[in-house]
């Protein structure tokens, strides 16, 4: 069983469309991230989530909206894509508390905006 | 000034040797410290955290924290090629427990 699991893996859009990426841990972690790594391989947290509630909200912009249904899934839809939003996302875990930053990630969403 | 700076690399190394992989942190406050690796293609794991000041050994690799230089260190011992990765170290901070900074990375490639 996979620990962190998004899809889809790979999206590959043209620019001023909508996209999705889902994400969803089996660990029973109270917390979950949203990361960007682009191509440096610089890896920028936009979102955290801790048991449903946003605690984290980074300087992102506003086309870019996580929602958490349950403590398990966190979702990232991105509105009116950009070139610039071509990277890869990855979405983690951790239980939280002392153990904030041992995360467990997902294998990564590849968006690439043509 | 970044936050947590690395040398991106790449940094070559001798099958064998010892690698030795650096990370300086802007904030006197921050609280825990950890290395994740990342291989070409694939999502970061972690392989260390230390949050004391001195050395913390697993196997071949071993962190070394100095909070009054700012300064963390991962020493991989008996280097393997399998070991050649980026090395990405990430630190939080008491204020914002949930948030995990992280450098952009050193790149390491083991030579055979």
């Amino acid at each position: 069983d996979t620990a962190v699991s998004q899809t889809p893996k790979y999206l590959v859009t043209q620019m001023g469309n909508d996209k999705s990426i889902k994400c969803e841990q089996n660990l029973g972690h109270d917390t979950m991230y949203w990361y960007k790594q682009d191509s440096k391989k610089f890896l920028k947290i936009m979102f955290s989530y801790n048991n449903k509630e946003l605690i984290i909200n980074e300087t992102v912009p506003n086309r870019f909206s996580p929602k958490s249904p349950d403590k398990a899934h966190l979702n990232l839809h991105i509105n009116s894509l950009e070139l610039g939003d071509s990277a890869v996302y990855f979405c983690a875990s951790s239980l939280g508390g002392g153990n904030t930053g041992e995360l467990f990630f997902g294998e990564g969403s590849r968006l690439t905006v043509l | 000034q970044k936050e947590v700076e690395q040398n991106s690399g790449p940094l070559s190394v001798p099958e064998g040797a010892i690698a030795s992989l650096n990370c300086t942190y802007s904030d006197r406050g921050s609280q825990s410290f950890f290395w994740y690796r990342q291989y070409s293609g694939k999502s970061p794991e972690l392989i260390m955290f230390i949050y004391s000041n001195g050395d913390k050994e697993d196997g071949r690799f071993t962190a070394q924290l100095n909070k009054a230089s700012q300064y963390v260190s991962l020493l991989i011992r008996d280097s393997q090629p399998s070991d050649s990765a980026t090395y990405l170290c990430a630190v939080t901070r008491y204020s914002s427990a949930s948030k995990i900074i992280f450098g952009s990375g050193t790149r390491l490639s083991i030579r055979p």
